[in-house]
């Protein structure tokens, strides 16, 4: 149990363009998900974390107007990715956790390239 | 601020060899530090917790907080342990669940 799935697993967008990525908890309702952003030979850094029903929680530096992040339900939360420029792309992963104590299982990432 | 430090990029043993992965930390208040492993093509998975203190695959990792290090250790490394390791550190006075990550270490069991 515990799986977490990301789609799409690779996007590649023109400069200017808007693009979603959804974060699924296949089999467990995930009260928390969070969505982390790494760059090539880098740490994975957090962005912001979910709670399902209310807004965001982003971290110091990330503009919350630039990454929307939806988490309407138990199982799905959203990253929107707006008005991307090429340094936008970047490998972003999510994770899910059951509650806000327990474990966080990740998915498998999304690659986002923008042109 | 809290920082986690893995000082190796890469390292490389051979089957049978010991294996230490370093990780160091700073952080004020009580850390609660884990290890993720990302295997060739897979997604991050936790690999240990220093709360359980329980042996996952023959790895063990020690809180010393006198150095400040959390070192995943392994007596006896196997090829399939070759793989990419995180320390991570839970920012308890932070936002739920925030985990701070160090740069990893790409561990290589040469056969």
């Amino acid at each position: 149990g515990a799986v977490v799935s990301q789609h799409p697993s690779w996007v590649i967008c023109k400069s200017g363009t808007s693009v979603k990525i959804e974060c699924r908890s296949l089999d467990f309702q995930a009260t928390t998900m969070f969505w982390y952003r790494q760059f090539p030979k880098q740490s994975l850094m957090l962005m912001a974390t979910s709670n399902e029903g209310s807004k965001a929680t982003y971290e110091q530096g990330v503009e919350k107007d630039k990454f929307l992040i939806n988490h309407a339900s138990l199982t799905l939360s959203t990253l929107t990715v707006t008005s991307a420029h090429p340094e936008d792309s970047s490998f972003y992963i999510c994770s899910a956790a059951r509650t806000e104590q327990e474990t966080q299982y990740f998915g498998p990432g999304t690659r986002l390239l923008v042109l | 601020a809290q920082r986690v430090t893995q000082p190796e990029k890469l390292l490389s043993v051979f089957k049978g060899a010991p294996v230490e992965l370093k990780c160091n930390y700073s952080y004020s208040g009580s850390p609660e530090l884990f290890w993720y492993v990302q295997y060739s093509r897979q997604r991050l998975q936790l690999l240990l917790r220093h709360i359980s203190r329980e042996s996952i695959k023959g790895f063990t990792a020690d809180l010393n907080k006198g150095e400040t290090s959390f070192h995943l250790k392994k007596p006896f490394a196997q090829e399939e342990d070759s793989a990419m390791y995180y320390c991570a550190l839970n920012d308890r006075g932070g936002s739920q669940g925030n985990l701070i990550f160090g740069k990893g270490t790409k561990l290589s069991v040469k056969p």
